[in-house]
């Protein structure tokens, strides 16, 4: 079974640009969530989405993030206009239904603003 | 606020064994996780506690005191393959976001 992934990998912008990223969760999984590191930092929480549906986006740091899961499948986050601060590591992790205590984690979309 | 608190980096060497302790401060608690790292990778869940005690799986376990709101990963016969970071998360609320600690970077040593 393919795991949760994230594109892409890696994105170096310039300070004012638009990127997005986006989050496949593993099939059936109807828990997606959005997770940032910043340098040296802990992991901090973005936002929960139950299939299309923003449980919980008390994480989200301005109105320059959006987060859509449009149809309950996979997800996107769009920064715009980026900041410097918002270099960071983004997660996404999802889980199944009844089982929140488990979260599987993608390896990351690394982003770096210039 | 809502915080925990983990060593920054431990030492041990290959057989050895090695506890991760994690203090937390949250405004709910609804249990205790622990993920691995490696080189920055995706965190892999390793173990959850929502009741005191310990939990084992395999090589590593986990426990959990909620009246002094504390818990620690204990890892034996590491190996060389368990130097990574490890993270403590708390299950803060009724929604399921996790808050994390800062992690701990366990370096095994031969």
């Amino acid at each position: 079974e393919a795991g949760v992934t994230q594109f892409p990998s890696h994105s170096v912008i310039e300070k004012g640009q638009t990127v997005t990223l986006r989050c496949d969760p593993i099939s059936g999984h109807d828990n997606l969530y959005w997770y940032r590191r910043v340098m040296g930092k802990e992991i901090k929480f973005l936002l929960h989405f139950v299939k299309e549906s923003k449980q919980d986006e008390s994480g989200m740091p301005n109105n320059r993030f959006l987060a859509e899961r449009t149809g309950g499948t996979y997800s996107t986050l769009k920064v715009q206009p980026a900041e410097l601060e918002d270099s960071g590591v983004y997660f996404c992790a999802s889980s199944p239904p009844g089982l929140a205590s488990v979260k599987y984690f993608g390896p990351g979309t690394r982003l770096l603003v210039l | 606020g809502q915080s925990l608190e983990q060593p920054s980096e431990v030492t041990a060497v290959e057989g050895a064994i090695v506890q991760i302790n994690c203090t937390y401060q949250t405004s709910g608690f609804y249990g205790l996780s622990w993920y691995q790292q490696h080189d920055g990778g995706a965190p892999t869940f390793l173990s959850y506690n929502a009741l005191d005690g310990l939990e084992e799986t395999g090589r590593f376990s986990s426990f959990l005191s909620r009246s002094d709101s504390y818990g620690y990963l204990l890892l034996q016969e590491l190996q060389m393959k368990d130097s990574a970071s490890y993270f403590c998360a708390v299950r803060g609320g009724a929604t399921n976001k996790l808050i994390f600690g800062t992690g701990t970077l366990l370096a095994v040593q031969p």
